[in-house]
């Protein structure tokens, strides 16, 4: 089992650019989230999937999209790079018992 | 509203000290408690759930639902645990969690 898997591992960019960061997981969960992580802000929750086919908001969701593509991948896209966009983002997924798994992260840099 | 607190930006102990991070949470019902640690460049992982009442890598939790804490513990600190710590709640099964801004633990030797 590989576990939660995340693309691209680094990505710089510059304002104004797009990109999408791929998520996959092999555990056959339900639930699946994105997380961006800042410096002296914990981790933040930008979007999330309880199930294939739906997709909800989180606490910081402007400036983002996601597709749950099917019950393995998550994707998150920006559409317009920002600076205030630089982050560690996480993917993570959980089934019934609430144990969360992490992916590995994507670093982004938007200059 | 709820919320996780964690006082404390960085705590910095010598190795054999004991650890205490602090996590105090607000939450009208009756959460789910957990911490995660992320060790340096790693990806998080779950350290402890409350619900298990566990020791893991000698560190325990105790749930005081009369002081809405969850602090973490550990009689004597190994230079291995120099890490990031989170505390983190969740209303039921299978939803996100809501963490706290963190915790680096520093121990030296």
């Amino acid at each position: 089992n590989a576990g939660v898997t995340q693309t691209p591992k680094f990505q710089v960019l510059k304002t104004g650019q797009s990109m999408t960061l791929q998520c996959a997981q092999d555990m056959n969960h339900n639930s699946m989230y994105w997380y961006r992580q800042d410096p002296g802000m914990g981790l933040r929750l930008i979007y999330y999937s309880a199930s294939e086919g739906t997709t909800d908001k989180g606490e910081v969701p402007n400036g983002y999209n996601v597709s749950r593509l099917n019950k393995r991948e998550f994707s998150l896209r920006l559409e317009s790079a920002a600076p205030s966009q630089t982050s560690v983002y996480f993917c993570a997924s959980n089934g019934l018992v609430n144990e969360q798994f992490f992916g590995p992260g994507t670093r982004l840099t938007v200059l | 509203a709820q919320r996780v607190t964690q006082p404390e930006k960085l705590l910095s102990v010598f190795k054999g000290a004991p650890v205490e991070l602090k996590c105090n949470y607000s939450y009208s019902g009756s959460p789910e408690l957990f911490w995660y640690v992320q060790y340096s460049r790693q990806r998080l992982q779950l350290l402890l759930r409350h619900i298990s009442r566990e020791s893991i890598k000698g560190f325990t939790a105790d749930l005081n639902k009369g002081e809405t804490s969850f602090h973490l513990k550990k009689p004597f600190a190994q230079e291995e645990d120099s890490a990031m710590y989170y505390c983190a709640l969740t209303a039921r099964a299978g939803t996100a969690l809501i963490f706290g801004k963190g915790t680096t633990l520093s121990v030296s030797s």
